[in-house]
């Protein structure tokens, strides 16, 4: 199975400020990666995929970038309602899997 | 607005048999891959499988010989369907629309709210 390890797994940040999770896979996924956003108590919700292809009606604050098997989700500017828990995911081969995940708490 | 809504026990014993549904309302079945996924404090979120509308299937082979999906077309409804329940399958379990875009990219785009299941004597 492709492993995927999220760093940090928890982090955190006040409103404004720009926000950088990693992600690294076991083994090369070329583009297959996709992020999510989960809020307590809520499913988990499609944010990027392709590694830097926006969800409709996610904000552009998001973006994904790639270098070599790892991807970055950065925050620009961060806003209240993103305070939450992020996902990657790997969809180059099954069984797909997910990051351990990461926390962005207020300061 | 697509959604998805998870049905089922609760609470299953130690030996028996999960059985989940996901109905799905406000689009069709057709032309998705439909997974369950399920997420526990200890695993995170684990991909289950997903089955095809047209019909294959595909699982996780952590969970391959325990696990049957369906897809009632009719009804737009998924089952899922895991024997031998331990504890360590105690989890919420997720049905969720997988997409192949025109790109060649696999995602979630829907997800429904989620079952909490149990599995105690």
């Amino acid at each position: 199975d492709v492993q995927m390890t999220q760093s940090p797994s928890s982090l955190s940040a006040s409103v404004g400020d720009r926000v950088t999770i990693t992600c690294r896979a076991s083994q090369n996924i070329d583009m297959f990666l996709n992020w999510y956003q989960q809020k307590p108590g809520k499913a988990p919700n499609l944010l990027i995929y392709g590694v830097a292809s926006l969800q409709s009606g996610v904000p552009l604050r998001f973006s994904g970038s790639r270098s070599g098997t790892d991807f970055t989700l950065t925050i620009s500017s961060l806003q209240p309602e993103d305070f939450a828990t992020y996902f990657c995911q790997q969809s180059y081969t099954t069984p797909w899997t997910f990051g351990q995940g990461t926390v962005v708490e207020i300061k | 607005q697509v959604q998805l809504q998870e049905s089922g026990p609760g609470l299953v014993k130690p030996s028996e048999t999960l059985s989940l549904t996901c109905s799905v309302s406000g689009g069709s079945i057709n032309g998705y891959f439909w997974s369950w996924i399920r997420q526990s404090p200890g695993k995170g979120l684990e991909w289950i499988g997903y089955k095809y509308y047209s019909g294959s299937t595909t699982y996780n082979p952590s969970l391959k010989t325990r696990v049957t999906m369906s897809i009632d077309a009719s009804k737009n409804q998924l089952s899922l369907k895991l024997v031998s329940m331990t504890a360590a399958d105690t989890a919420l379990y997720y049905c969720a629309r997988g997409v192949r875009n025109d790109g060649g990219f696999y995602f979630f785009d829907y997800w429904g709210q989620g079952a909490q299941v149990t599995v105690s004597s």
